[in-house]
């Protein structure tokens, strides 16, 4: 099993700073990778996938670089409604797998 | 628009056994590879299994927490995915999530989730 590790576990950034979230993979998933975030008491939603592809819907102060087993995910401006918990996801291999998360919150 | 409504979520007893269901609607159900994920309270999403559309088998996978225990399975004429949990353990406490992925991401990219149902196992 492909073991996905965020970090930091806790990230403190103010608004209107940059944000920049890790993902790494114990092999290789190629681009095979998702972000969600997830706010309290709702859904996780989809952020990222590919690696670097937008879902619909989502603003373009987040992007998604890395391939193999490095990734990161940027939030060029921090908006009050982007602190949340983000976890990354590897669809390369069954089983897929998910970070433990990074929470993002207000400094 | 894509809805997911999951039902059957309850309180049993450690050993028992429950049956999720998941409705779907706005999609064309029989081309869509479904799955499950859940997440214990305040903890983070674990995937449980996924199931693949007819055309492709209909095959199921499921991770290593929940193989021989769980069962996915799908009703294409009722766009209902089940999920049937039996020999349930206290760390099988979860809220239980039915999700779509983007096509062709091999139920990857989860782009749709429903409200979740929560199933707590206790004596």
């Amino acid at each position: 099993e492909i073991v996905m590790t965020q970090s930091p576990a806790t990230l403190s950034v103010s608004p209107g700073e940059r944000a920049t979230l890790s993902c790494r993979a114990s092999q290789s998933v190629r681009t095979n990778l998702v972000w969600y975030q997830q706010k309290p008491g709702q859904l996780p939603r989809l952020l990222i996938y590919g690696a670097s592809t937008r879902a619909t819907g989502i603003p373009a102060r987040f992007s998604g670089s890395g391939s193999g087993t490095e990734f990161t995910l940027t939030i060029s401006s921090l908006q009050s409604e982007d602190f949340a918990v983000y976890y990354c996801q590897q669809y390369n291999n069954w089983p897929y797998s998910f970070g433990q998360g990074t929470k993002l919150e207000i400094k | 628009e894509v809805q997911l409504v999951e039902s059957g979520g309850a309180l049993v007893k450690p050993g028992g056994s429950l049956r999720l269901s998941c409705a779907a609607s706005g999609l064309t159900f029989r081309d869509a590879w479904m799955t499950w994920v859940r997440q214990a309270p305040g903890k983070g999403l674990e995937y449980i299994g996924r199931i693949k559309s007819k055309a492709d088998g209909e095959t199921t996978d499921y991770t290593a927490p929940v193989t021989g225990r769980f069962t996915i399975s799908r009703d294409d004429s009722k766009s209902t995915v089940y999920l049937q949990m039996n020999s349930l353990k206290t760390e099988d406490s979860a809220v239980y999530y039915c999700t779509k992925d983007i096509p062709y991401t091999g139920g990857g990219a989860l782009d749709y989730w429903g409200q979740g149902t929560l199933v707590t196992v206790s004596s």
